[in-house]
C-alpha cells in the first residue's frame, strides 16, 4: 500500500536549518510530485512547494525562495525538504503528500507529518 | 497569486444536520479545487476533487459543487466523524494556495 512515512520531531535554534525526510513506498517513486504543506500551531495550511522526484525539479512558493531546498534520493524512495534561517514562526508541523496523476492533481497520500520547534 | 477565502470561519452542527461550507477564489480557477478534511493532530484527508469527484472511499454524503470562484462542499447529514476543519485547495496554477479552513463543531 501507498505510505509517506516522515521523519521524527526537531528542535531547532534560530538561525539554523532543518532537514525532514519523507520515505515513500507502495507505488513508482519517479512518477508522481511530491509537496510540501506545513501547518502552524493552531493555524490553517500553508502550501511550500514541489519536487519532481523523476527530474530532481523543484518549485517553490515566494516567500521560501532562497531557503527552501527540496532533493530526493531515489535509491532509497525518499524525497527531502530542507529549510534554513529558521524563525520563530517557522514552528510547525510540516507534511510531505503525494500528487496524484488524476484531474486537478490533489493529493490523495499524505505523510504523518513533522513537527519542527524553533527555540534558543 | 490566487487567494482563496472560505465561510463560514466555523460552525456549529448536529448529528444528522445538513452542512455547507463555501470557498471563494480571488479569480476564475475554473473547476480546479479539491477539498480536504483534518482532525486535530492528524494529516489532511482528500475528500473532493476537480470540484465533484469524491475521493475512493469517501461516504456519498459528502458532495461539492461549483465553477470559476464559487464553490461549495455539502455534508447531507452529518455525522460523528465529520466534526472536523475543512481545507479548500485551488490547483488551477502555483502556488497551490488552501482556504483558511472551515471547523465544524458540536
Amino acid at each position: 500500500q501507498v505510505q509517506l512515512v516522515q521523519s521524527g520531531a526537531e528542535v531547532k535554534k534560530p538561525g539554523a536549518s532543518v532537514k525532514v525526510s519523507c520515505k515513500t513506498s507502495g507505488y513508482a517513486f519517479s512518477a508522481y510530485h511530491v509537496h510540501w504543506m506545513r501547518q502552524a500551531p493552531g493555524q490553517g495550511l500553508e502550501w511550500m512547494g514541489w519536487i519532481n522526484p523523476a527530474s530532481g525539479g523543484t518549485y517553490f512558493a515566494q516567500e521560501f525562495q532562497g531557503r527552501l531546498t527540496m532533493t530526493r534520493d531515489a535509491s532509497i524512495n525518499t524525497v527531502y525538504m530542507e529549510l534554513s534561517g529558521l524563525q520563530s514562526d517557522d514552528a510547525a508541523v510540516y507534511f510531505c503528500a503525494r500528487e496524484t496523476l488524476t484531474a486537478t492533481r490533489p493529493y490523495d497520500f499524505w505523510g504523518q507529518g513533522t513537527l519542527v520547534s524553533v527555540s534558543s | 497569486d490566487i487567494q482563496m477565502t472560505q465561510s463560514p470561519s466555523s460552525l456549529s452542527a448536529s448529528v444528522g444536520d445538513r452542512v455547507t461550507i463555501t470557498c471563494r477564489a480571488s479569480r476564475s480557477i475554473d473547476s480546479e479545487i479539491s477539498w480536504y478534511q483534518q482532525t486535530p493532530g492528524k494529516a489532511p484527508k482528500l475528500l473532493v476533487y476537480a470540484t465533484y469527484v469524491l475521493h475512493t472511499g469517501v461516504p456519498s454524503r459528502f458532495s461539492g459543487s461549483g465553477h470559476g470562484t464559487d464553490f461549495t462542499l455539502t455534508i447531507s447529514s452529518l455525522q460523528p466523524e465529520d466534526f472536523a476543519t475543512y481545507y479548500c485547495q485551488q490547483s488551477y496554477n502555483t502556488p497551490r494556495s488552501f482556504g483558511p479552513g472551515t471547523k465544524v463543531e458540536i
